[in-house]
Order: structure tokens, then C-alpha cells, then sequence
């Protein structure tokens, strides 16, 4: 299957620990990268490849990666960090891009 | 800095052929990068369109891949998305992205332009 599976939507209290996982067959074997979508905003690459974080992303946020399942962890979640995540990879044997559903994270 | 915009008609008639334009700036468009399409119905996730590459590689999601076509025109700096047949369902907002390599995420986008299928 190419199909990449996250959770609908999660939710985290003001500076607790948040996880936003990613399911696929063997998905630790390929790069997965993350993104950020705000309201009518475009997305915004927050974690690639092997738990890369492009410049100017805050360190609170980092990736990992194992077997079935890419994580995107959020550590002291701020009220900005309120956003959908979507889960991105060459997840074929086609080359084809894939994205996850995204899962839309509330900060309370 | 990479910048693009997308730019096109945001009305389009059913099974009309949708067509945009993606205007780059800010690097080369000729052979590095991965030129790429994604689409976003309102309330709905991200739909990978396809891409061009290399020049002139294209790549296309399968379940498009019938009606899409990706062109690059490097003299005026610019990519373009046409998607023929359309119905309701391919009203989207559509952006164009980039990335420098394969394996590499798509660090720039334009900021999407919202495109209706209606009579």
C-alpha cells in the first residue's frame, strides 16, 4: 500500500508533550518529511529526512522514525504550534509523492 | 530566495481544461530543482498533482495521470499545470512548490490560488 495514515486530530495542554504519528508499511525505511498548515496559509516544512530542522523552526519540534511509524514530536507546545500536520514521502516504487491525511493540532 | 506564485483563471467549466502557471524567481528553473503540483479541496488535505524535473522529466500522481500535463518554459522563468476533463471535485486551491532535490522537501511554495469547476 502507498498510503501514509495519521490520526484525524490531536490535542495537547499549553507546554506539555505532544506526539503527531504517521503510519505506513515499512515507512522507517524512507525519508518523511513534515508539515505545517495554518488557516489560508500554504505549508510549511518543519522536519525533513532523517529529523532535519530547517532554519528559523523552533527546537521544541524534532522527528523520529521506527519500523511502521514516523513521529513528529512537539515538546512545550505553544499556542503557534496550533496547526494541521501533514506527513509527506516518496512512499513507492514509483517515485510518487505521498501525503498523509494530516492531523489538525489543538494547543488548550 | 525562491519565490512563486501561481497565477490562472479561478473559474473553470466542467470538462474544461484547468490551466496555471507557476512564475519562479530567485533561482535557475532549468535542471536542479523539482517543479511540483499539490491541490488542497476547501477543508481537505494535500493531494500530490505531480512534477517536472531534470529538465524535462515529468512524474504524475496515478490517479491523474490521464489528464495531467506539466510543462516548464525556462526562457520565461515559469512551470505550468494543465488538467484536462475537470469536474466539481478538482475545485481546489492549487500551489506550486519546489525542492532541490528528490529527496529533499519542498522548502518554498507559492501561496496557493483557488480554482472552481462550475458552470
Amino acid at each position: 500500500s502507498s498510503e501514509l495514515t495519521q490520526d484525524p486530530a490531536v490535542s495537547v495542554a499549553l507546554g506539555q508533550t505532544v506526539r503527531i504519528t504517521c503510519q505506513g508499511d515499512s515507512l522507517s525505511n524512507y525519508y518523511v518529511n513534515w508539515y505545517q498548515q495554518k488557516p489560508g496559509l500554504a505549508p510549511v516544512v518543519v522536519m525533513y529526512g532523517q529529523n532535519h530542522r530547517p532554519s528559523g523552526i523552533p527546537d521544541r519540534i524534532s522527528g523520529s522514525s521506527s519500523g511502521n511509524t514516523a513521529s513528529l514530536t512537539i515538546t512545550g507546545a505553544q499556542a503557534e504550534d496550533e496547526a494541521k500536520y501533514y506527513c509527506s514521502s516518496r512512499y513507492s516504487s514509483d517515485n510518487h509523492v505521498v501525503f498523509g491525511g494530516g492531523t489538525t493540532l489543538t494547543v488548550l | 530566495q525562491v519565490q512563486l506564485q501561481e497565477s490562472g483563471p479561478g473559474l473553470v467549466k466542467p470538462s474544461g481544461t484547468l490551466s496555471l502557471t507557476c512564475a519562479v524567481s530567485g533561482v535557475y528553473i532549468g535542471y536542479n530543482n523539482y517543479w511540483t503540483w499539490v491541490r488542497q479541496p476547501p477543508g481537505k488535505g494535500l493531494e500530490w498533482i505531480g512534477e517536472i524535473y531534470h529538465g524535462g522529466i515529468t512524474n504524475y500522481s496515478p490517479s491523474l495521470k490521464s489528464r495531467v500535463t506539466i510543462s516548464v518554459d525556462k526562457s520565461k522563468t515559469q512551470f505550468s499545470l494543465k488538467l484536462s476533463s475537470v469536474t466539481a471535485a478538482d475545485s481546489a486551491v492549487y500551489y506550486c512548490a519546489t525542492a532541490p532535490s528528490r529527496v529533499s522537501p519542498f522548502d518554498s511554495w507559492g501561496q496557493g490560488t483557488l480554482v472552481t469547476v462550475s458552470s
